[in-house]
């Protein structure tokens, strides 16, 4: 079957780094997504890899190994509006995603 | 603002109530979805339209019930709801699967309270 496992709560400090970690298991591979979701509001587009190696935005950046089904998104610098959700999805051989359940960031002064 | 905008925002409906969510997305793209996404649970996809053409996903029961005018418009008609359908609704676009440009974007999500 496919599955996307991500950790349900991670806490980390303002001004720290913080990564978490997305394992993934798809029929066949066409790239894994990043999105930030904050309490209410709509998920939005962070990263996107369909290579391995990571790819840095600013203070975010997204990892990929596709050899071991891994990916991590390294927030720096971290500020307290990066309080929200973080999905992982993968996108399968069809083209659809596959979601994690999401890792809530909670970031503490 | 998003690209994709949803409404309404809030719903409260009753049973037997039949009520409608609107998605409307800016972004000159030729697929649209709907998600329902369910506390601490992944996003559950729901229905797919691309190149004005369904995809149907045959878990979604009978009474969630898609239409795609155009691509650039997206409904989803609610009749009979059961409280565990209560929700939030996500619509979504993206340029059609397989055609490059795979990110979808979503709108703000229609709140759904069923009682």
């Amino acid at each position: 079957g496919q599955n996307i496992d991500q950790p349900t709560e991670m806490t980390a400090t303002e001004g720290a780094i913080v990564q978490i970690n997305c394992t993934y298991q798809t029929s066949g591979f066409n790239g894994l997504f990043w999105y930030q979701q904050h309490a209410g509001e709509a998920p939005t587009f962070l990263s996107y890899n369909v290579l391995d190696g990571l790819e840095e935005k600013g203070r975010f950046s997204s990892f990929l190994s596709r050899s071991k089904g891994y990916s991590y998104l390294l927030l720096k610098e971290l500020q307290m509006k990066d309080s929200a959700s973080y999905l992982c999805a993968s996108m399968d051989s069809n083209y659809q995603l596959i979601w994690g359940a999401g890792t809530k960031l909670i970031i503490k002064p | 603002e998003t690209g994709v905008t949803q409404t309404p925002r809030h719903l409260v409906m009753g049973m037997t109530n039949k009520k409608s969510l609107k998605c409307e997305q800016h972004l000159g793209h030729n697929a649209m979805y709907w998600y329902k996404q369910s506390a601490k649970k992944p996003l559950e996809l729901m229905f797919v339209y691309s190149l004005e053409e369904r995809v149907e996903n045959n878990s979604v029961p009978s009474r969630f019930s898609p239409e795609c005018p155009n691509s650039s418009h997206l409904f989803l008609h609610l009749h009979t709801l059961q409280p565990e359908d209560s929700a939030l609704y996500l619509c979504a676009s993206s340029q059609s699967p397989g055609q490059g440009g795979n990110t979808i974007y979503f709108g703000e999500g229609s709140w759904l309270t069923v009682v």
